[in-house]
């Protein structure tokens, strides 16, 4: 199965709390995970990833849990700013797919100040 | 970072014509080049992958004839909407990847409005 879930499908956080976007998987074949942030009218930039040989990354204030057994992966963003307002894409890559990924459907975060 | 970059952000075209999207890799060689649609609120649903020097690859229910692609270089890649229609007005948005690595840096994404 190549899909992404993603959820959930929009989320509100007051400024300095701490936002959770949670992707599960069925493919065990996917091995990069990454996160994209996206403005409006924007491309997505690329925020951080992980691959399964680790369970967790962290990139200032912006970490990825990695539950393999029960292929979910989760972006915790700390101290969320009125500045991460955007929409988060999860997506995920299989080994042997010439670098295709696969997305998720996006979380609209709004931090509220 | 790596930066990618496209080429026009916004485009008006009247329908029956056709229209030449870019996609350039300003600092990195990019080995492979995916092409994306988005529509509103809406995630992000891919076109095409394409390979420098061979034909793309294109996703089941995209129509090759409509949605050329050509991956000239290591560093840049067009598509082309052939006799654009209404439905085709979209979010488009490309991408490239380093040779030998997993990301995929995209680009500001073109708006492509048919009249």
């Amino acid at each position: 199965q190549q899909q992404v879930k993603q959820s959930p499908q929009s989320l509100i956080v007051q400024k300095g709390g701490i936002s959770i976007i949670n992707c599960a998987y069925e493919n065990t074949a996917f091995d990069y995970f990454p996160w994209y942030q996206q403005f409006p009218g924007k491309g997505p930039a690329l925020l951080i990833a992980i691959r399964p040989d680790v369970s967790e990354k962290k990139e200032g204030r912006f970490t990825i849990s990695f539950n393999k057994s029960a292929k979910q992966f989760s972006l915790h963003i700390m101290d969320s700013q009125p500045g991460d307002s955007a929409t988060y894409f999860c997506a995920a890559s299989p080994d042997r797919g010439g670098g295709k990924l696969i997305f998720g459907q996006g979380t609209e975060l709004s931090v509220k100040p | 970072g790596a930066v990618v970059s496209q080429h026009p952000s916004r485009v008006i075209c009247k329908s029956g014509t056709s229209v030449k999207i870019e996609c350039r890799s300003l600092d990195f060689q990019a080995t492979t080049m995916f092409w994306y649609r988005q529509f509103p609120k809406q995630s992000l649903m891919l076109m095409a992958t394409s390979n420098e020097g061979s034909k793309a690859t294109y996703e089941q229910g995209v129509e090759k004839d409509k949605f050329l692609i050509n991956h000239a270089s290591l560093t840049l890649s067009t598509l082309t909407v052939t006799s654009a229609h209404p439905e085709d007005s979209s979010f488009y948005i490309c991408s490239a990847s380093p040779a030998g690595g997993y990301e995929q840096y995209f680009g500001p994404g073109t708006r492509l409005t048919v009249t």
